[in-house]
């Protein structure tokens, strides 16, 4: 199957600082990228849809200045968590699809800690 | 927007026995109904998938089925081992004015017990 790769792996960051997560399709191109939330034992909530070379579209209650996704090509996408807090500490999961109503392929995710 | 419910939250079985996990959803126009396995902190790996034109779907222990009328699509997995123990989401791909999404299910923790 495709693969995603996301890295970092996991970060532990001081308050106040920013973070920045990176998702690649590394064999195929994903024109939509999707990047979701994960709280321990609980499901995967879809933060927003990074359309490649658009903005996002946040899903509501997400905030876009808060969470900036900038999808600059057919094989990248970025989250920056800004002005990080504790309440940000979450497991932050990419996925992209080659085409809409197949498989999505998850990244590994990354393992956020804000300190 | 889609809504996709899921139960039991956990289920445990013996070693052998068969698990069955199942969905609703809300949107009729929902068209593809995926299944995906996630271990403990790593990440959701597909499992089955099924779309609106079939029924019914199997890969060897494993098969998904959909009734469109009823709107709900349930797994059920045959001679459990204890490596199928991990947390299983369906989702049901909502189709949006800006694209399509997967909508998730909230997850059923699922422990084989040898």
């Amino acid at each position: 199957g495709a693969v995603v790769s996301q890295h970092p792996s996991w970060v532990i960051c001081k308050s106040g600082t920013s973070v920045k997560i990176e998702c690649r399709s590394l064999d195929f191109q994903a024109t939509t990228m999707f990047w979701y939330r994960q709280f321990p034992k609980q499901s995967l909530m879809l933060m927003a849809t990074s359309n490649e070379g658009s903005k996002a579209t946040y899903e509501q209650g997400v905030e876009k200045d808060k969470f900036l996704i900038n999808h600059a090509s057919l094989t990248l996408s970025t989250l920056t968590v800004t002005s990080a807090h504790p309440e940000d500490s979450s497991f932050y999961i990419c996925s992209a699809r080659v085409w809409v109503n197949t498989e999505a392929f998850f990244g590994q995710g990354t393992r956020l800690t804000v300190v | 927007g889609e809504n996709v419910e899921q139960h039991p939250s956990t289920l445990s079985v013996q070693e052998g026995d068969s698990a069955v996990i199942k969905c609703t959803y809300s949107d009729s126009a929902s068209n593809y109904f995926p299944w995906y396995k996630q271990e403990l902190g790593k990440r959701p790996q597909l499992i089955i998938d099924i779309r609106s034109n079939v029924g019914e779907k199997k890969d060897q222990r494993i098969a998904v089925t959909l009734n469109k009328t009823a709107k709900h699509f349930s797994l059920h997995i045959t001679e459990t081992q204890p490596e199928d123990s991990a947390v299983y989401f369906c989702a049901a791909l909502s189709l949006m004015e800006y694209g399509n999404k997967l909508v998730f299910g909230a997850g059923t923790i699922l422990r084989v017990k040898s």
